[in-house]
């Protein structure tokens, strides 16, 4: 089984819908993170989670909000979708203190908004 | 702000050849610098690292070079071959910044047979 899960993992939606994008993990990392993908953009940071009582905003935080219900969960939510946040969502976990710096990544998910 | 500038945006390599990646930072407090794989559909993976108390890592075929007064670092793949195809990403973090890296843009790399 996967380690860092993502739902859904396609996503088609129209503007001004509410959507919300789950993250799971079983690696008991306390560190999450939400990127988006854009074609030559590469990787930007959305939202990051020390631990559930710690959420700090990314590069590109505007239009979206984060919840950290439990270690292991983290949802990212667009309140209101617009076609320029259609892009390959990605969840990333890490944990200090072993392979330090390494973040491991969920399989992604493609949002389109319409 | 690109804070990690990549090139090129996309490269193809004949099977055996050497792939070369480049990637320039402006931000001296980096002391961490990884390079991601990611293969179609999937999320990136680490490739491998370094950090800037030594100049050079090799890992099998995959050898990063560091230049610290010139602020770049390259991602070398020996012998490329067409498994090797993949969207590669450098990035930069610092110690102590809670794991955050800055990615670069990424490059498309194609082995051909």
């Amino acid at each position: 089984d996967a380690d860092v899960t993502q739902t859904p993992r396609n996503r088609i939606t129209k503007t001004g819908k509410r959507i919300m994008l789950e993250c799971s993990q079983t690696k008991g990392h306390d560190r999450m993170y939400w990127y988006r993908q854009d074609p030559g953009l590469g990787l930007r940071l959305i939202y990051y989670s020390f631990d559930v009582k710690d959420i700090n905003k990314g590069e590109i935080s505007d239009g979206y909000s984060v919840s950290r219900q439990a270690q292991a969960k983290f949802s990212l939510s667009l309140e209101s979708a617009i076609p320029n946040q259609t892009a390959l969502y990605f969840c990333a976990t890490s944990q200090p203190g072993t392979d330090t710096d390494t973040q491991y990544f969920g399989p992604g998910t493609r949002l389109t908004v319409l | 702000q690109q804070q990690v500038k990549q090139s090129p945006q996309s490269l193809i390599v004949q099977k055996g050849g050497i792939s070369i990646i480049n990637c320039a930072y402006e931000n001296t407090a980096f002391d961490y610098f990884p390079w991601y794989q990611q293969f179609p559909g999937k999320g990136p993976a680490l490739l491998i690292a370094i950090r800037p108390d030594v100049s050079e890592k090799k890992e099998g075929r995959f050898t990063i070079s560091f230049n610290k007064s010139a602020k770049q670092f390259s991602l070398h793949i020996m012998d490329s071959q067409p498994g090797d195809s993949a969207t590669y990403f450098c990035a930069a973090g610092r110690t102590g910044g809670g794991n955050k890296l800055t990615f670069g843009t990424g490059t498309q790399l194609k082995v051909e047979l």
